[in-house]
């Protein structure tokens, strides 16, 4: 069954780096989600992309952030210099249209020094 | 705006007892209703939807969910818990025209022998 993956699944790293989170929707997906879940706290919506843009973004999704598709596979959340605060687990998802399911990736585990 | 209360943050049942996990949800419209999983280190995973149509829904692994208009909820039920069900259960919320879902706090399913 088609799944969604995410890659690194740990990734350590010290404030004010820039990291890169990747995903690979499942392959005839359209939409492509990033979620976190903060350790403890809810889980998060952060930003939607369609058709190689931002259809929705939350007001987590600051100037730190920014979302690409660099190519016909992957998905990628990259954030510029990495915050305390950012230490989350954050969750891709894809869905083949707006009101279909979302399926989301294992989530990659960032913990910010 | 949206939201979703999840009441209790954890839930003990023994094996082959009644499951009840409760969600209630605030929206200006109808919104679509999902309920997920999250298996320890692994992703989140669909048990089931409320788009249209018939209000009792069928997920996967024995659970269903009926949603109740008048009293804003969608609470989630299986008849007889495995221990295979200990895991913990995510309600959410999506506007049919928006992308973001909503989820509630969590709950922390434990069945016990």
């Amino acid at each position: 069954e088609p799944e969604v993956t995410q890659t690194p699944s740990h990734q350590v790293t010290q404030m004010g780096q820039e990291v890169i989170l990747r995903c690979v929707p499942i392959s005839n997906h359209l939409y492509f989600y990033w979620y976190r879940q903060i350790l403890g706290q809810k889980v998060e919506f952060l930003v939607s992309f369609y058709n190689n843009e931002i259809s929705e973004k939350s007001e987590i999704f600051d100037d730190q952030f920014s979302v690409e598709r660099p190519d016909g596979s992957n998905f990628t959340l990259k954030i510029r210099s990495t915050k305390l605060e950012d230490s989350a687990m954050y969750f891709c998802a894809s869905s083949e249209s707006l009101g279909e399911t979302q399926y989301f990736g294992p989530g990659t585990r960032l913990l910010v020094l | 705006a949206q939201s979703v209360t999840q009441l209790g943050s954890h839930v003990s049942v023994s094996e082959g007892a009644l499951v009840l996990l409760r969600c209630n949800y605030s929206s200006s419209v109808p919104p679509y209703l999902f309920w997920y999983v999250q298996y320890p280190n692994q992703g989140l995973q669909l048990l089931l939807k409320y788009t249209t149509g018939a209000t009792l829904v069928k997920g996967i692994n024995g659970f269903e969910a009926e949603f109740k208009k008048s009293e804003t909820s969608f609470h989630l039920t299986k008849p007889s818990a495995h221990m295979i069900d200990a895991a913990e259960y995510f309600c959410a919320v999506k506007k049919t025209s928006g992308s973001r879902l909503t989820f509630g706090e969590g709950t922390q399913l434990t069945v016990n022998p």
